[in-house]
């Protein structure tokens, strides 16, 4: 089976960086994905990591470690609007139509 | 820009009601997706869509049924509502073979069964 851990809650000031980690159990995956959610709203994809390092995407980042089995999406000159749910998710290697498994996301509260 | 749309945004049902949630998307992708969301829990797959009139269970699929009769339509159905299906129930939908592993989700249902 596959399973995905992430805190639950992180809070940081407005422009400071923020770490947010996602451990993983799983036999095999295809890559790493994460997913902002805004209070309210849809899920929408920020970055996918296919292969182990950095992807960086304006003030976001992604690392993918699979050795460590441990990811994390890294946000940096952190805004207001960047208070929202994150969530991690893999495909697993032999799943059909890209069914993947999400973690349970992580709310992060940013402060003025 | 992709666009999946869900037929509400809140629905009130009764206990014992059929509840048909609707999803549509505009981008001809093969792949669709029923999650349902509740605090705590991230997102849960109920069932997905590879093709027109293919379907798999998720992780969570009793209580509910899908149908897949056209490529932009994916219908979730709750035979028989109960209390512990009140959730926030999300669609989404994806391209087949899209090297980028990204899925385009809807606003949302949030059900209430009472």
């Amino acid at each position: 089976g596959q399973s995905l851990e992430q805190p639950s809650e992180v809070t940081a000031v407005e422009g400071a960086i923020v770490q947010i980690n996602c451990t993983y159990q799983t036999s095999g995956f295809y890559g790493l994905s994460w997913y902002q959610q805004h209070d309210g709203g849809a899920p929408t994809f920020l970055s996918y990591n296919a292969l182990d390092g950095l992807e960086e995407t304006g003030r976001f980042s992604s690392f993918l470690s699979r050795s460590d089995s441990y990811g994390y999406l890294l946000l940096q000159e952190l805004q207001m609007k960047d208070s929202a749910s994150y969530f991690c998710a893999v495909r697993p290697v032999g799943t059909n139509a890209g069914k993947s498994t999400f973690g349970d996301g992580t709310t992060l509260t940013v402060k003025p | 820009d992709v666009k999946v749309t869900q037929s509400s945004r809140y629905l009130v049902k009764r206990t014992g009601e059929k509840v048909f949630l609707e999803c549509v998307q505009d981008m001809d992708h093969e792949n669709m997706f029923w999650y349902r969301q509740d605090p705590g829990l991230g997102l849960r797959l109920i069932y997905f869509s590879y093709d027109v009139k293919m379907k798999e269970k998720g992780d969570i699929p009793e209580g509910y049924s899908v149908s897949r009769e056209k490529k932009e339509r994916f219908s979730l159905i709750l035979e028989s509502a109960s209390t512990n299906q009140t959730s926030m129930y999300l669609c989404a939908s994806r391209l087949e073979g899209a090297i980028w592993y990204e899925q385009y989700f809807g606003p949302g249902t949030r059900l209430t069964v009472t």
